[in-house]
């Protein structure tokens, strides 16, 4: 079993749409909690950044944790053709950037106009 | 700020050959790793380097050796290449806080 779960997709959603991404682990060890964007042959982009349970929001971005249930989600509001891209989520035991970061293999997101 | 810059973009190595990759971390940034991805896949971490030190390894055998300058700027340095190391190479640097990454170096084996 993995330590980090994530459906594969391709997720397809007409513009405008709420889109909801997940990933649930095992190891509940893990604090720190990133979510990346990653276009075709580019590095991974930093979206969302949360420490333990809760929620935290940026623009049409909201992260969310749920360390009890070992479930952590990403929703973009009002979603843009420019969103399409792969999601990755990325979980980290001690503080982000003094620890390695066990990634999700990424959903491909795709955004129709 | 130029960010985290990785040389080369792309390159071509044949099996066997060693290969040496390059990293400039974001200003103010002193930390380094470096993490392979595999196509359709999530990066997979291969080492971090701090204080020109190896602090932390994963699941890499040791073809797969790096070293961090004073400047903080790093190298991946692969050995004896297998076809299965072609993959995208990621480095990533931070400081205390979340890790920025690179554009990458995309190594094809052939």
């Amino acid at each position: 079993q993995k330590e980090v779960e994530q459906d594969p997709g391709p997720l397809s959603v007409p513009e405008g749409a709420i889109v909801s991404l997940n990933c649930t682990y095992s190891n509940s060890a893990f604090q720190y909690f990133m979510w990346y964007r990653q276009y075709s042959r580019k590095g991974p982009e930093l979206l969302m950044y949360t420490y333990s349970s809760g929620n935290k929001e940026d623009g049409r971005f909201t992260a969310q944790v749920d360390k009890s249930s070992k479930y952590i989600s990403l929703f973009i509001r009002d979603s843009q053709p420019s969103d399409s891209a792969t999601y990755l989520c990325a979980m980290s035991k001690r503080g982000p950037g003094t620890y390695k970061y066990i990634f999700g293999t990424g959903t491909r997101l795709k955004v129709l106009a | 700020d130029a960010g985290v810059t990785q040389s080369p973009t792309h390159l071509i190595k044949t099996r066997g050959q060693q290969v040496t990759l390059r990293c400039s971390p974001k200003s103010g940034h002193d930390t380094v790793s470096w993490y392979q991805q595999a196509l359709g896949q999530g990066p997979q971490f291969i080492f971090q380097y701090y204080e020109e030190e190896e602090r932390q390894r994963g699941n890499f055998p040791d073809r797969f050796s790096g070293h961090q300058f004073p400047n903080y700027s790093s190298e991946l340095n692969v050995n004896a290449l297998l076809l299965g190391d072609s993959a995208l190479y990621l480095c990533a640097s931070s400081f205390i806080g979340e890790a920025f990454f690179g554009q990458g170096t995309r190594l094809t084996v052939v």
